[in-house]
């Protein structure tokens, strides 16, 4: 009864090689996120869809498209990939608040992505 | 923008002992306020949240943190820490936009 799955846990690849990052929330949340956490540990929001539409796009290389099929699923994909993508990628999900549009984010396990 | 620094990289402590993680936040409104616990190759789970009311809140495993806007602070403690306490420790500010943004983590390790 995960809440907020990813798929895969673990992803080595060759640099220009095209992969994808599945994640699902079964919380029934409206908000859906994408967060880079790099060598160090610190964690960027890179993308953010609600009821399926695009809400945060922060400065990210355009070789990363997110896409969301329906308000459960956020899927992230990565053209092209690079020795720089070396990193874990969170999926969060979150309720919208009422009165308000921030609330507390529930996230997956992450998956760990290595580029060789 | 918003913004957190956690100023403690890694702290030590012993087993039963109490702990403080420092937390100061830069927001120009009213912040909505988390920390987060993140265990060796798990993903991240929220220990309490501050929106309004209380500044003193509670959340899981025995943490606290005390909301001080005089200070733009959000101190995080638990009065005895377990060994199982030992993990990253992030605080993270929200704002009206949808983003949360994190500090760069406090690396708590207990000793015995």
């Amino acid at each position: 009864d995960t809440a907020v799955s990813q798929t895969p846990k673990y992803l080595v690849t060759q640099m220009g090689n095209d992969k994808s990052i599945k994640c699902e929330q079964n919380l029934g949340h409206d908000t859906m996120y994408w967060y880079k956490q790099d060598s160090k540990k610190f964690l960027k929001i890179m993308f953010s869809y609600n009821n399926k539409e695009l809400i945060i796009n922060e400065t990210v290389p355009n070789r990363f498209s997110p896409k969301s099929p329906d308000k459960a699923h956020l899927n992230l994909h990565i053209n092209s990939l690079e020795l720089g993508d070396s990193a874990v990628y969170f999926c969060a999900s979150s309720p919208l608040l009422a009165g308000g549009p921030m609330n507390e984010q529930f996230f997956g396990p992450g998956t760990r992505l290595t580029v060789l | 923008a918003q913004s957190v620094t956690q100023p403690d990289i890694h702290i030590t402590v012993s087993e039963g002992a109490s702990l403080e993680l420092r937390c100061n936040y830069s927001y120009g409104a009213t912040p909505y306020l988390f920390w987060y616990v993140q265990s060796p190759g798990q993903g991240l789970q929220l220990l309490l949240k501050y929106f309004s009311g209380d500044t003193l809140v509670q959340g899981i495993k025995g943490f606290e943190a005390e909301f001080k806007r005089s200070q733009s602070s959000f101190n995080l403690r638990k009065p005895s820490v377990h060994w199982s306490d030992a993990a990253e420790y992030f605080c993270a500010v929200g704002s009206n936009d949808y983003k949360l943004s994190f500090g760069a983590g406090t690396t708590v390790t207990v000793r015995a």
